[in-house]
């Protein structure tokens, strides 16, 4: 089993769709969660970060998490063509970095 | 972007020649590290650095090298390159001072090996 599961996709949706996508994980220690978006042929770039359980919202963005089921979500609302990108989940236990997991990514198109 | 550059951001070598990847920072990050990015894989973590002249291995180390003589430098150097390590190569730094677990990436070196 890997350490972080995430669907691949790709994930085709209309316009002002609501997106979900989602990770697993089987590491407990994980205190970390992070989201990052990547545009082809570009680098991560980091979209929502949270410690811990509970929810963050940043506009259009939520991030949850659940650590009982060890399972993270992002929701997009209002999907828009802007948001077709790769979507990696990221996970860590902290110390510095050495112990950073990420997901495969999904690849997200929002159709107009 | 964190003030991450990557350097070059294109090569093409061929088998049993050695390539070296330039990551430079500007803000002074402690944290640097390199990883690879290849289809059904993710990014995986080749090696990174806490400090000048301290690294460490990561996950997929085998067959690189890395060097940190300054703190907004961190470079990767493929030994002998092979087919296998045709990737895309990300940089990517932990913000100092915050309490936080993120890392910021660079925009990424495609190395392909023939």
């Amino acid at each position: 089993q890997k350490e972080v599961e995430q669907d691949p996709g790709p994930l085709s949706v209309p316009e002002g769709a609501i997106v979900s996508l989602n990770c697993t994980y089987s590491n407990s220690a994980f205190q970390y969660f992070m989201w990052y978006r990547q545009y082809s042929r570009k680098g991560p770039e980091l979209l929502m970060y949270t410690y811990s359980s509970g929810n963050k919202e940043d506009g259009r963005f939520t991030a949850q998490v659940d650590k009982s089921s060890k399972y993270i979500s992002l929701f997009i609302r209002d999907s828009q063509p802007s948001d077709s990108a790769t979507y990696l989940c990221a996970m860590s236990a902290g110390n510095y970095g050495q112990n950073f997991v990420f997901g495969p990514g999904t690849r997200l198109s929002v159709l107009p | 972007d964190a003030g991450i550059t990557q350097s070059p951001r294109h090569k093409v070598t061929e088998t049993g020649t050695p390539v070296t990847l330039r990551c430079h920072q500007t803000e002074n990050h402690r944290y640097m590290y390199w990883y690879r990015q290849d289809p059904g894989h993710g990014l995986r973590l080749i090696h990174y650095s806490y400090g000048v002249k301290d690294t460490d291995k990561g996950e997929v180390s085998d067959g690189y090298s890395v060097s940190r003589s300054k703190t907004e430098d961190f470079l990767l150097t493929l030994e002998s390159a092979t087919s296998s390590q045709t990737s895309v190569y990300f940089c990517a730094i932990r913000p100092s001072g915050e309490s936080t677990d993120t890392q910021y990436f660079g925009p990424g070196t495609r190395l392909t090996v023939l």
